[in-house]
């Protein structure tokens, strides 16, 4: 079975620059997530997708983060203008979603962000 | 609000020697706890969660309601286990995480 799929892995980018990370979720898996990681830092959530509808985006700063999800499948997160702190590692995971009890999160491999 | 605690950002024990990875969380409703590692040039993955009560690769985590916590622990560490661990809270009904800041296991030979 083929993992959540994440590109670009690494981009750097001057600061009010745009950028736009790309995930392909796990077949199947209704529920995707992108997640922000800031070293040394845990994974912290921007936003969360049910099939393609935003179910919980209440952390992404709206104002130049926006992201969507297609068709209930891939998804993209988009940063416009970038600043000097989302330098970060930006994860996308996806999971069943089924109804009842959390199930296990797949993640992706990242995707690294350097903003200079 | 939901919170996860992991008071040691850096833990190194010997080989053999016992491990406990501290997690405490802060949480109004009926919590859901998981356990993620992740080894070196590897992506994030669920090691164990409290709903299973079973032993991976030797770890095992009890959730302890009154002391609010989910300690990690493992008998006699190997040099495999060294990672990063993070402890995760599920949000009742929400089918997401919260994440502690995590832990750096290094285990040395």
């Amino acid at each position: 079975e083929a993992g959540v799929a994440q590109s670009p892995r690494y981009k750097i980018i001057e600061k009010r620059q745009s950028v736009a990370f790309w995930c392909n979720p796990i077949s199947g898996h209704a529920t995707l997530y992108w997640y922000q990681q800031i070293l040394g830092q845990g994974p912290k959530l921007l936003i969360q997708f049910q099939n393609n509808g935003v179910v919980d985006d209440s952390q992404l700063p709206k104002d130049r983060f926006s992201a969507e999800r297609l068709k209930g499948v891939d998804s993209t997160l988009k940063i416009q203008p970038a600043k000097l702190e989302d330098s970060a590692v930006y994860l996308c995971a996806s999971s069943l979603g089924l109804q009842g009890r959390t199930g296990e999160l797949f993640f992706g491999e990242g995707s690294r962000l350097t903003v200079l | 609000a939901q919170r996860v605690t992991q008071p040691e950002k850096l833990l190194s024990v010997f080989k053999g020697a016992p491990v406990e990875l501290k997690c405490n969380y802060s949480y109004s409703g009926s919590p859901e706890l998981f356990w993620y590692v992740q080894y070196s040039r590897q992506r994030l993955q669920l090691l164990l969660r409290h709903i299973s009560r079973e032993s991976i690769k030797g770890f095992t985590a009890d959730l302890n309601k009154g002391e609010t916590s989910f300690h990690l622990k493992k008998p006699f560490a190997q040099e495999e286990d060294s990672a990063m661990y993070y402890c995760a809270l599920g949000v009742q009904g929400a089918q997401k995480l919260v994440f502690g800041q995590g832990t750096r296991l290094t285990i040395n030979p």
